[in-house]
């Protein structure tokens, strides 16, 4: 059975500062996702990652992903308290489902 | 595109109840799925559909639980008798050929 861990589970952290969630995932797969949830609303795909090696970015957020390590991450730099919000990863296990992580609980406070 | 359109956004019901939830998936997409989002849980998928064939439905939880999909623009998940322990938000999400999930709204079920 395909598990999929994020670490950490909340993060709380300074404006301005540099921080990076991690997502394992437990078998091969071809296509990971991130995606953000903002409270009582529904989830917003953020970056599609397709290979190994694949880097994507968009403003503050970077993705990126190692097939080998079945490990990816979304950097945060400078982070300002738009960003706040809860990350999730999902990885698709060649079956066309999506499998979610725990969630990641971010919080970006003055 | 009017995206993946749930009804109804919220639905409160007494244990015992019937109760449906609706999905209209983008036009186009061959794929539709039904998440349950709970604070323990976190997102689990329930059932997904593919050219509005179930293909795989080992997350449905008990048998009180039923999802048909009965031509490709309208989807229903069914939970009878309902039970407190069912409360959460469901979601429904459609893709094309696999690709680009796109997420409702949600429904936000209270069974008291």
């Amino acid at each position: 059975e395909l598990k999929v861990e994020q670490n950490p589970l909340f993060l709380s952290m300074q404006e301005g500062k540099n921080y990076t969630i991690y997502c394992n995932y437990s078998t091969t797969s071809d296509r990971l996702y991130w995606y953000r949830q903002d409270p009582g609303k529904s989830l917003e795909s953020l970056f599609v990652l397709l290979s190994n090696g694949a880097v994507k970015q968009e403003g503050r957020l970077m993705a990126s992903l190692d097939t080998k390590a079945r490990l990816s991450t979304l950097h945060i730099t400078a982070a300002v308290h738009d960003l706040s919000a809860t990350y999730f990863c999902a990885v698709d296990p060649n079956t066309d489902k999506l499998i979610f992580g725990t969630g990641t609980r971010l919080q970006v406070f003055p | 595109d009017a995206g993946v359109i749930q009804s109804p956004r919220h639905e409160v019901t007494e244990m015992g109840q019937e109760v449906t939830l609706r999905c209209k998936p983008i036009s186009g997409h061959d794929y539709l799925f039904w998440y349950r989002q709970t604070m323990m849980r976190g997102l689990e998928l329930l059932i997904y559909f593919n050219n509005n064939v179930p293909i795989d439905d080992s997350g449905m939880p008990e048998d009180r639980f039923s999802a048909k999909m009965p031509n490709a623009s309208f989807s229903t998940l069914k939970i009878q008798p309902s039970e407190p322990r069912d409360s959460a938000v469901y979601f429904c999400a459609s893709s094309f050929l696999g690709w680009g999930y796109t997420f409702g709204s949600g429904t936000r079920l209270t069974v008291v």
